[in-house]
């Protein structure tokens, strides 16, 4: 069966350093990646994807992904963090059946101090 | 484009009440889905359309209908309330991988 795990409840980093939030994941046959962000009272929104091809996926805002097979993971990445990332992530993989159906982590919340 | 729109943002219910929570999409997406937000617990589906007159159960539809007469719309159904569905009620819609979600509903069962 597919998962997704995020295991840190809560990432705290300081305004301008490097951010980094993980994710592994179980699948069967090639995985379809996703980093979705939840600011407070508000929907979910996409950040990127990786479905095939380079590694290393760029998405909104200014984060990246990194792709590892190996080791499973695909951890989201930022060189400089902001206040305002401040938020919600959910990392999801995608169903292997046709249904196309998301299966998401638990969800990590990042704080950015000043 | 108003995206992915759900109404209403929030609601109270008594245990047994039944209500429906719409959700309506307009770009024209053939798959939609309801999804519950539980603290720790990320989202999880409760029921998906893959298009107008096909639905099916996702991981957790116990307690929940849903139709799809039309792309547009897809409104979940709580039959009869229960303090266990307290919880924020998501849906989306999805076009080739990307799923766009709505706001959000913020249901509280007493």
């Amino acid at each position: 069966a597919q998962s997704v795990a995020q295991p840190e409840d809560q990432v705290n980093v300081a305004e301008g350093n490097p951010l980094t939030v993980k994710c592994t994941y179980s699948v069967s046959g090639n995985p379809y990646l996703f980093w979705y962000v939840q600011y407070p009272n508000r929907g979910l929104q996409f950040l990127l994807k990786y479905i095939t091809g380079d590694n290393l996926v760029k998405g909104s805002y200014g984060f990246e992904a990194e792709f590892n097979k190996s080791q499973t993971s695909f951890h989201l990445k930022k060189p400089s963090a902001l206040v305002s990332d401040s938020a919600l992530y959910f990392c999801a993989v995608r169903d292997a059946s046709n249904t196309g159906k998301l299966i998401f982590g638990q969800g990590t919340t990042l704080q950015v101090k000043p | 484009n108003a995206g992915v729109t759900q109404t209403p943002k929030f609601q109270v219910l008594k245990t047994g009440q039944s209500m429906t929570l719409q959700c309506a999409q307009d770009m024209n997406h053939e798959y939609m889905s309801w999804y519950r937000q539980d603290p720790g617990m990320g989202l999880r589906l409760i029921h998906y359309s893959v298009g107008a007159g096909i639905t099916d159960q996702g991981e957790v539809p116990n307690g929940y209908n849903v139709s799809r007469s039309t792309t547009e719309d897809f409104p979940l159904r709580l039959l009869s309330a229960a303090p266990s569905q307290t919880s924020v009620y998501f849906c989306a819609s999805r076009w080739t991988d990307t799923q766009y979600f709505g706001p959000g509903t913020r249901l509280t069962v007493l």
